[in-house]
């Protein structure tokens, strides 16, 4: 299956500035996703993400607070932006695979101090 | 929509002991169901799926799981714990056809004892 490469593994951030996380997938695919991870919780859909399109987002999440971007078919940012302690979270990238099973990328270890 | 319940957020076993995780999911159509593994500080693995066809399912690790439509169950199950499978097991659902949103169940944290 596809691999996706997640950067930054883990990053300790202050409040009030903004992350980027970036994702590579090492073959195209339509679609991205980007789950949070809070602790101790399952996981929970941000937005999916296609290229050439406005991402969409779930409820609850907004583009002012996680700007995406999906500039071609094998990779997409997201920001967390305006940091506050309650994003301290795991934020993973996702797509699909063969009859949908998707795989994920190592994670991002956000903690906003 | 659909949604997954986990039943248990915390299982522990003897190692060599029978695993079981327990899944009920919900959907408004056929669903295709999956379970995922996460060790500490790493990313989702998929174990195993179910999209159409045979109803027990076999995924790495030794893991496998029935899809039981009268239940609107995928528990999954191992006959013989390892140290190695003590991590977080997430279920999760999604509908066929173009909707690829996967909606995940709250984990069960296996603890395997020696």
């Amino acid at each position: 299956s596809a691999v996706i490469s997640q950067k930054p593994s883990r990053d300790i951030c202050q409040r009030g500035t903004s992350l980027t996380i970036q994702c590579q997938v090492d073959s195209q695919v339509t679609m991205m996703f980007w789950y949070r991870q809070q602790p101790g919780q399952s996981l929970t859909l941000i937005a999916t993400a296609n290229q050439g399109s406005e991402a969409t987002y779930e409820s609850g999440f907004v583009i002012d607070k996680f700007p995406i971007s999906r500039p071609n078919l094998t990779f997409s940012t997201l920001t967390v932006s305006n940091m506050s302690p309650e994003d301290s979270s795991i934020y993973l990238c996702s797509s699909t695979a063969g009859q949908g099973a998707a795989f994920f990328g190592q994670g991002t270890r956000l903690t906003v101090v | 929509a659909q949604s997954v319940t986990q039943l248990g957020s915390h299982v522990s076993v003897s190692e060599g002991a029978l695993v079981l995780l327990r899944c009920n999911y919900s959907s408004s159509v056929p669903p295709y169901l999956f379970w995922y593994v996460q060790y500490p500080n790493q990313g989702l693995q998929l174990l195993l799926k179910y999209t159409t066809g045979a109803t027990l399912v076999k995924g790495i690790n030794g893991f496998e799981a029935e899809f039981k439509k009268s239940e609107t169950s995928f528990h999954l199950t191992k006959p013989s714990a390892h140290m190695s499978d003590a991590a977080e097991y997430f279920c999760a659902v999604r509908g066929g056809g173009s909707n690829y949103k996967l909606t995940f169940g709250k984990g069960t944290l296996l603890t395997v004892n020696p």
